[in-house]
């Protein structure tokens, strides 16, 4: 079963504007959240993260936004560099548990 | 500092056959994760070793095995070798005290690409 989703396969935007990138959640026990970013032949690397305490996180350009009620998450990169163009997955778990369980990830690419 | 590095890079096995796939993890860390990732997948948790034991396991069969050693690199077995085993395996080190979060310190290797034919 597919606890974590990331409906969108694939997003492009400009250079310089906003992207946004969503995710949804059924496991009402999930309390920690994470972004992670992939490109080609690596390995994914860790972006940002939300406990559920938190509706909000900011790094840099990151924002990562979390509404429990409505089970979903979104990463907010601003401004979008084409650096930036890569595979990012959601992963979601429970504090105490080490399953944790990514999306089918959203490939981003970002134009010059 | 070394990051997580897997080896082999690539591997082709045929169907009933064993495989094992093996990771070095970071410099300092104790913990190893192995995730699979099929084809247009996200990666799925197979199990996490913390100083060389079992520290949880996700959905996978007993076929999946694995290994920590002394100096925290580890194997990942799987036996009986299916078709839809073909997928990208990750390993992953943290140094996490009892294994689990903050995941943040989870880094990831290039993983190996694993064909069943």
């Amino acid at each position: 079963d597919q606890q974590v989703k990331q409906n969108s396969p694939s997003l492009s935007v400009q250079e310089g504007r906003i992207s946004i990138l969503n995710c949804d959640y059924t496991n009402s026990m999930f309390d920690y959240f994470l972004w992670y970013k992939k490109y080609p032949a690596e390995g994914p690397t860790f972006l940002i993260s939300i406990s559920s305490i938190k509706d909000k996180n900011e790094d840099g350009r990151f924002t990562v936004f979390l509404n429990k009620s409505a089970k979903h998450l979104s990463l907010h990169i601003v401004p979008s560099q084409p650096g930036d163009s890569a595979v990012y997955f959601c992963a979601a778990s429970e504090w105490n548990n080490n399953d944790m369980r990514f999306g089918a990830g959203t490939r981003l690419t970002v134009k010059p | 500092e070394t990051g997580v590095t897997q080896s082999p890079t690539h591997l082709i096995k045929t169907r009933g056959q064993q495989v094992t796939l093996r990771c070095s993890s970071q410099s300092g860390h104790n913990t190893v994760s192995w995730y699979q990732q099929a084809l247009g997948q996200g990666p799925q948790f197979i199990f996490q070793y913390y100083r060389e034991e079992e520290n949880g396991r996700g959905n996978f069969p007993p076929r999946f095995s694995g290994l920590q050693f002394p100096n925290y690199s580890s194997e990942l077995n799987v036996n009986a070798l299916e078709l839809d085993d073909s997928a990208l395996y990750l390993c992953a080190s943290s140094g996490g005290g009892s294994g689990g979060p903050p995941y943040n310190e989870q880094f990831f290797g290039p993983g190996t690409r694993l064909t069943v034919l």
